[in-house]
């Protein structure tokens, strides 16, 4: 069954420094998403890419964070520099819904990186 | 605004006892998509189910079973006769569509422990 990849599956920093995610989308998926959720939260979005595009990337905090997707295939989503908030799961979705057509499209999630920032 | 609301914080229960968890949502949208998902120690989220705003059928699956009432903005969901395996984080989401994005909106999620 297909899946959605991500590593590192836990990652644990100093405050400063710089961390890098990587998630693989289900294959053929055009739509990928990149979820923070906080512990005793649900996840929110911070960027969704449609292939290389983004199209919604309002809460992504842009002054420390940054995602790219440049092929429309796998993205990576980078902190620099991490700070004490910023501890939580990042999770990746992918789905098949074509954003022009319009959503509601299941997503489809990987196992998330828990990073902790000390 | 979009929201979605799950009162339900933790909810335990004893093996074989029926659970309902509940989601109250906000939009002002006529066209929306609810789901579910289940996020099990693991902390993959899974897929449960999908909903539109036009179809008012209660759904069942096996154990599961679904209940969307769009008079009071509730999609419940139940669980009949747990099981231990059961024991998870349980979202109640919100797309509203078509938009340019199709983000999901989550609840602050419902804990549920079955006990053997």
């Amino acid at each position: 069954e297909a899946e959605v990849a991500q590593s590192p599956r836990y990652k644990i920093t100093e405050k400063s420094q710089a961390v890098a995610f990587w998630c693989d989308p289900i294959s053929g998926h055009a739509t990928l998403y990149w979820y923070r959720q906080i512990l005793g939260q649900g996840p929110e979005l911070l960027v969704q890419f449609q292939d290389e595009s983004v199209v919604d990337d309002s809460q992504l905090p842009k002054d420390r964070f940054s995602a790219e997707r440049l092929k429309g295939v796998d993205s990576t989503l980078k902190i620099q520099p991490a700070e004490l908030g910023d501890s939580a799961m990042y999770l990746c979705a992918s789905s098949l819904a074509v954003v022009v057509a319009g959503g509601g499209g299941e997503q489809f999630f990987g196992p998330g990186t828990r990073l902790t920032v000390l | 605004a979009q929201k979605v609301t799950q009162a339900q914080t933790e909810i335990s229960v004893v093996e074989k006892e029926d659970v309902t968890l509940d989601c109250v949502y906000e939009t002002r949208d006529t066209t929306y998509y609810l789901f579910w998902y289940k996020q099990p120690p693991s902390g993959e989220l899974v897929f449960l189910i999908r909903r539109n705003s036009f179809d008012e059928q209660n759904e069942i699956s096996g154990r599961y079973s679904w209940n969307f009432q769009k008079s009071t903005s509730s999609f419940n969901f139940t669980i009949t006769a747990s099981q231990v395996v059961d024991s998870a984080v349980y979202f109640c989401a919100l797309s509203e569509a078509p938009r340019v994005t199709d983000k999901l909106i989550f609840g602050t999620g419902t804990r549920l422990q079955v006990f053997p």
